[in-house]
């Protein structure tokens, strides 16, 4: 299995552009999550979702964006880029149930220049 | 509302010693509690969880670590460090039960292995 994958993996966007981060898991997984990392802060987390055509915002959503259409894809979305949104990403999953934890991707480095 | 406070940023040790990462937590329920670790320029990884069976919980890579409800800690251990040892550690919480199972990092601490 290959479990949770992101693409791409690094990524330098100029300010007021437009990406999306694609995330894709294999596992049949109901719940999916976007986090942010950035230094000394831990992970926070961005969206979720708890099922295809379910979606809600975590911690810090401003200037992102989600959609669930899938089970298997979570694509995130920036639309006008900025410095701010300079982190790495990672998205995760898990079955559903606290106790499970969740599988990461390995994370997308982006810098907006 | 649940919350992780990971008690030291940086954490230095020598190799062949033992090491210790605090992590004390506040969860208005029974909690689930992780350890994830990640290695430089890696996606991160679980080493360990508690999920309310034993309160000593045994992980990969020699890792352990023990709940103790009356001190609300989940400190990680282990005998020996190990050069590959050396990355972030994360200590995460979870309230079962809530409809949306997301789970709550601390800020991370830093071991570094010294030879």
């Amino acid at each position: 299995n290959a479990g949770v994958t992101q693409t791409p993996k690094f990524r330098i966007l100029k300010i007021g552009q437009s990406m999306t981060l694609q995330c894709t898991q294999d596992m049949n997984h109901n719940y999916m999550y976007w986090y942010r990392q950035d230094p000394g802060m831990g992970l926070k987390l961005i969206y979720y979702s708890v099922g295809a055509g379910i979606t809600d915002k975590g911690e810090v959503p401003n200037g992102y964006n989600v959609s669930r259409s899938t089970t298997e894809d979570f694509p995130l979305r920036l639309e006008l880029a900025a410095p701010s949104q300079t982190s790495v990403y990672f998205c995760a999953s898990t079955p559903g149930g606290g106790h499970y934890g969740y599988t990461f991707g390995s994370g997308t480095r982006l810098t907006v220049v | 509302a649940q919350s992780v406070t990971q008690l030291d940023s940086h954490v230095s040790v020598s190799e062949g010693t033992p090491v210790l990462l605090r992590c004390n937590y506040s969860s208005s329920y029974s909690p689930s509690l992780f350890w994830y670790v990640q290695h430089p320029n890696k996606g991160l990884q679980l080493l360990l969880k508690y999920t309310s069976a034993a309160t000593l919980v045994k992980g990969i890579n020699g890792f352990e670590a023990e709940f103790k409800k009356s001190e609300t800690s989940f400190h990680l251990t282990k005998p020996s460090a190990h050069m590959s040892d050396a990355a972030e550690y994360f200590c995460v919480v979870s309230a079962p039960g809530g409809a949306t199972n997301k789970l709550i990092f601390g800020t991370g601490t830093l071991l570094a292995v010294q030879p």
